[in-house]
């Protein structure tokens, strides 16, 4: 049973430039959340997109927008890139609200590194 | 509201035990935890909901009093794999989920 699969693993990009990560969900899923993680931080909460909607939101500027698509996955686009968006990009997967709870389950994610 | 852990680092030796607190300021739904080795995913290891339902592995027992908006994580007869990073992550309804994580408490097992 495959789990979370996101692509790219490292990804170098420069000041100003755009940036699409892409995620699977685990099979059965249907739920995706972005998480930005610092190095030595807890992961932080971008959004979350369930039937293809975006539900959730944190506290992230516009330039952060995502797309999930009708098979499930999903993307993260970052416009403009700056310095301080270098970071490890999570994506977990979920059942829909209102189904059995179990938790999340996390792909290793992306390395972003913006030079 | 980001929850609040400690301690933030612990250093055990193998079968010793520990506990990791994580609290609240707000009224939860539930609590989850997870573990993240070094480079690696943060892994589920279980998720306490209001009302006393809890889903985990059957080797890590927790704990969520509702009144303080606390949760307490027991690993006993800790063993050299329990070593990573622990995180315990919030929400604050029962609809869309949005997950809060803490800073992290950093375990060490040693010999």
């Amino acid at each position: 049973d495959a789990g979370v699969t996101q692509s790219p693993t490292h990804l170098i990009k420069t000041r100003g430039q755009q940036v699409t990560l892409r995620c699977s969900p685990k099979s059965g899923h249907d739920t995706v959340s972005w998480y930005q993680q610092a190095l030595g931080q807890g992961p932080q909460f971008i959004f979350q997109y369930y039937e293809e909607e975006e539900r959730q939101r944190g506290n992230f500027p516009d330039r952060f927008s995502g797309h999930q698509f009708p098979n499930y996955s999903s993307e993260l686009n970052v416009n403009a890139l700056w310095l301080g968006d270098s970071a490890l990009y999570l994506c977990a997967s979920s059942l829909a609200p209102g189904r059995n709870h179990y938790g999340y389950t996390f792909g290793s994610g992306t390395r972003l590194t913006v030079v | 509201q980001q929850p609040v852990q400690s301690p933030q680092a612990v250093i055990l030796r193998e079968g010793e035990d520990a506990v990791i607190n994580c609290s609240s300021s707000k009224a939860l739904y539930s609590v989850h935890w997870y573990r993240q080795k070094h480079g690696e995913a943060p892994v589920f290891l279980m998720i306490l909901l209001k009302g006393g339902e809890q889903k985990g592995h059957e080797k890590i027992s927790a704990s969520f009093n509702e009144k303080k908006q606390q949760s307490s994580l027991y690993l006993t007869a800790s063993q050299l794999s329990y070593s990573g990073t622990y995180f315990c992550g919030t929400e604050r309804s029962g609809g869309y989920q949005k997950v809060t994580f803490g800073i992290g408490t950093k375990l060490q097992v040693i010999p």
